[in-house]
């Protein structure tokens, strides 16, 4: 079946660390999205690629890098960088074109300690 | 832009009691619709959708019309479970981006 899965579903990361999230899609979709979703809050947007080898910020983009050079894959490294990283992190994808869906991964959380 | 705006919540309803939660919606042009559901712990995932007005989506006994004269998309079930507790998001996906714009999202809690 097709889909978005990420990993790892849980993450710990010291403070002063960075980490990767990984998002891989088996739609055929070009374009992917990475959100953030903090307790009570609705989405924002981080980075997002609609196709290989671009990617552009979202709204909070600080403090995280992404790299897209494959079409089915969109990593997310949350660097030391970034104050506040606890959160939960969303990856999507669509197929780029408007007026159409988005399919969301399972989400990974991510916790400072 | 374009922009979504949904009632906040959350919304605590009885278990078989009737559910409303409003959005409305700004865009240019005619944007497809959507709502979305959010389980604890999980990604979002499509409960419905409406591509062009006066279109019912459905599903899981939830229902929502795509009202272009008022420009909303409000999400309505007849009858709720304890199982329906979940977070939902109103969404447009519209001519001027194809970046899904998605509302602050509605708690829904279901009392036994």
């Amino acid at each position: 079946d097709g889909g978005i899965t990420q990993s790892p579903k849980y993450l710990f990361r010291k403070e002063g660390q960075n980490v990767t999230l990984s998002c891989e899609q088996n739609l055929n979709h070009d374009a992917m999205y990475w959100y953030r979703q903090d307790p009570g809050q609705g989405l924002r947007l981080i980075y997002y690629s609609q196709i290989v080898n671009d990617f552009q910020k979202g709204d909070i983009a600080e403090g995280y890098s992404v790299s897209r050079e494959k079409k089915e894959s969109f990593p997310l490294t949350v660097t030391s960088a970034q104050k506040n990283p606890t959160a939960f992190y969303l990856c999507a994808s669509s197929n780029g074109t408007a007026y159409t869906e988005a399919f969301f991964g399972q989400g990974t959380r991510l916790t400072v300690v | 832009g374009d922009s979504v705006t949904q009632m906040e919540g959350p919304v605590t309803l009885s278990e078989e009691a009737f559910l409303t939660i409003n959005c409305t919606y700004t865009a240019t042009g005619y944007p497809s619709l959507f709502w979305y559901v959010q389980y604890p712990g999980e990604g979002l995932q499509l409960l419905l959708k409406a591509t062009k007005a006066d279109d019912k989506g459905s599903n899981k006994g939830f229902e929502a019309t795509y009202r272009k004269e008022t420009t909303s998309f409000h999400l309505e079930k007849g009858s709720v479970q304890v199982s329906d507790s979940a977070v939902y998001f109103c969404a447009l996906g519209g001519a001027g981006s194809y970046i899904p714009t998605f509302g602050r999202g509605t708690s829904l809690i279901v009392h036994p």
